[in-house]
């Protein structure tokens, strides 16, 4: 079965550093971009970025870039999200998803099951 | 950036209509075109791809149409379970973008 396990939920201060993960199995990792996908309380979804793990090729939608990081370390089949200086307004529901096509005509399939973000003082 | 619209923003239906839902993008995008199913506390989870395909496992009742701005999803016989927010999402360039979401309630 392929799947996106995401880690657990994590409460920060403002100013915090932070890297979450996703680990791909039941499938070849290297061979599918990774996604991650942000959804603030109550919103709708937003795409933020892929990695391609074989070779670490990464994209940035404009409205993350510079905000976040996206990684791999496909030695252990994981992508990771991070951030180096935490807003309140981070807070959201961040999910990894793999994508089934290239970078563009692509579709998203699995999707983890989330790691909830919290920043608060 | 692409911008994707969706109506109606939410809807009501009894089980057994027939639902529609429509997404219209800002440019053509041909047929690169996803659906997706979101209920409660749940991710996301793949409908249709590419417009039209059914992704295995989705029942039947459930089709997608459409090319170039004007897409539609189509519900044939609305059941209780189908209770969720469904999304669309062009995947024709970078930055991918979605729709802002349907929210689907059973009278």
């Amino acid at each position: 079965e392929v799947q996106l396990v995401q880690s657990g939920a994590e409460v920060k201060e403002p100013g915090d550093s932070l890297k979450i993960s996703c680990k791909g199995s039941g499938y070849i990792f290297t061979s599918y971009w990774i996604g991650w996908v942000r959804q603030m309380p109550g919103k709708g979804l937003e795409w933020m970025g892929i990695i391609y793990p074989d070779d670490s090729d990464t994209r940035y939608s404009p409205s993350f870039q510079g905000q976040v990081t996206i990684s791999v370390d496909k030695s252990i089949s994981t992508a990771y999200l991070q951030w180096s200086s935490l807003k309140a307004s981070d807070t959201a529901m961040y999910y990894c998803v793999r994508h089934h096509g290239g970078v563009i005509n692509n579709w998203f399939d699995p999707w983890g099951q989330g790691t909830l973000v919290t920043v608060s003082s | 950036d692409i911008q994707m619209t969706q109506s109606p923003s939410s809807l009501s239906a009894s089980v057994g209509d027939r639902v529609t839902i429509t997404c219209r993008a800002s440019q053509s995008i041909n047929s690169y075109l996803n659906w997706y199913q979101q209920k409660p506390g749940k991710a996301p989870e793949l409908l249709v791809y590419g417009a039209t395909s059914l992704q295995s496992g989705v029942p039947s009742r459930f089709s997608g149409d459409g090319s170039g701005t004007h897409f539609t999803l189509t519900i044939s016989s609305l059941q209780p379970e189908d209770s969720a927010t469904y999304y669309c999402q062009h995947s024709s360039t970078t930055p991918i973008t979605f729709g802002q979401g349907t929210r689907l309630d059973i009278k």
